[in-house]
């Protein structure tokens, strides 16, 4: 069974603090996601990735950076967290055009 | 570019009853097409996808969807729903322009009432 787990379910950071939220795949896939997913606006693409090392912009990047050193794994980072960042996270990886969802990740910033 | 617009943000409906869930998308070359739902506390999965081929398109746990190329409609139904349908169902498209991310949209809520 396909398999895309995210480091953590629900996750309460303070302002300022430096957030790291990690995703890991186990389809062997070259593209991997972030969206944050807020009432009534959907989801929104934070950053992507094709291949290990590579990286692109979404729609909404501004505030946060990603990492992706080994072909599995994805991490997003927030590098000075703001409360305006108090989201619903979901990574997803995907070969072609289905996109396989992580259970999603619920940060909370105080 | 590519676009997505699900008509109605809520839709309530009794146990039992049809349900008609509506999408319109847009792009200027041919596209796929994806509907995901969401249960609560969840991340999202695919209930169906258009790629080619037929129009009619089933997907899990008894829906289906129509693909309308003139109206550039994706509408997911259901005959008879469950209280267990009760979740978020997000419409997606991918392709246009030749990317293969998806744009989905704002999400429609289901909620039925038994």
């Amino acid at each position: 069974d396909v398999k895309v787990t995210q480091s953590s379910r629900y996750l309460v950071k303070r302002t300022g603090e430096k957030v790291f939220l990690e995703c890991v795949q186990d389809m062997d896939h070259e593209n991997m996601f972030w969206y944050r997913q807020d009432p009534g606006l959907g989801l929104r693409l934070i950053y992507f990735s094709y291949d290990v090392k590579m990286k692109e912009k979404g729609d909404i990047p501004e505030g946060y950076s990603v990492s992706r050193e080994k072909k599995e794994r994805f991490s997003l980072i927030l590098e000075s967290a703001s409360t305006n960042q108090t989201s619903m996270y979901l990574c997803a990886s995907s070969r072609r055009n289905e996109q396989f969802f992580g259970p999603g990740t619920r940060l909370t910033v105080l | 570019a590519q676009s997505v617009t699900q008509l109605d943000s809520q839709v309530p409906v009794f146990e039992e009853a049809p349900v008609e869930l509506r999408c319109n998308y847009s792009s200027s070359v041919s596209v796929y097409l994806f509907w995901y739902v969401q249960y609560p506390n969840q991340g999202l999965q695919l209930l169906l996808k258009y790629l080619s081929g037929s129009t009619l398109v089933k997907g899990i746990n008894g829906f289906e969807a129509e693909f309308n190329k003139s109206q550039t409609s994706f509408h997911l139904r259901k005959p008879s729903v469950h209280i267990s349908d009760t979740a978020e169902y997000f419409c997606a498209v991918a392709g246009g322009g030749g990317s293969y991310i998806p744009t989905f949209g704002r999400g429609t809520s289901l909620i039925v009432h038994p």
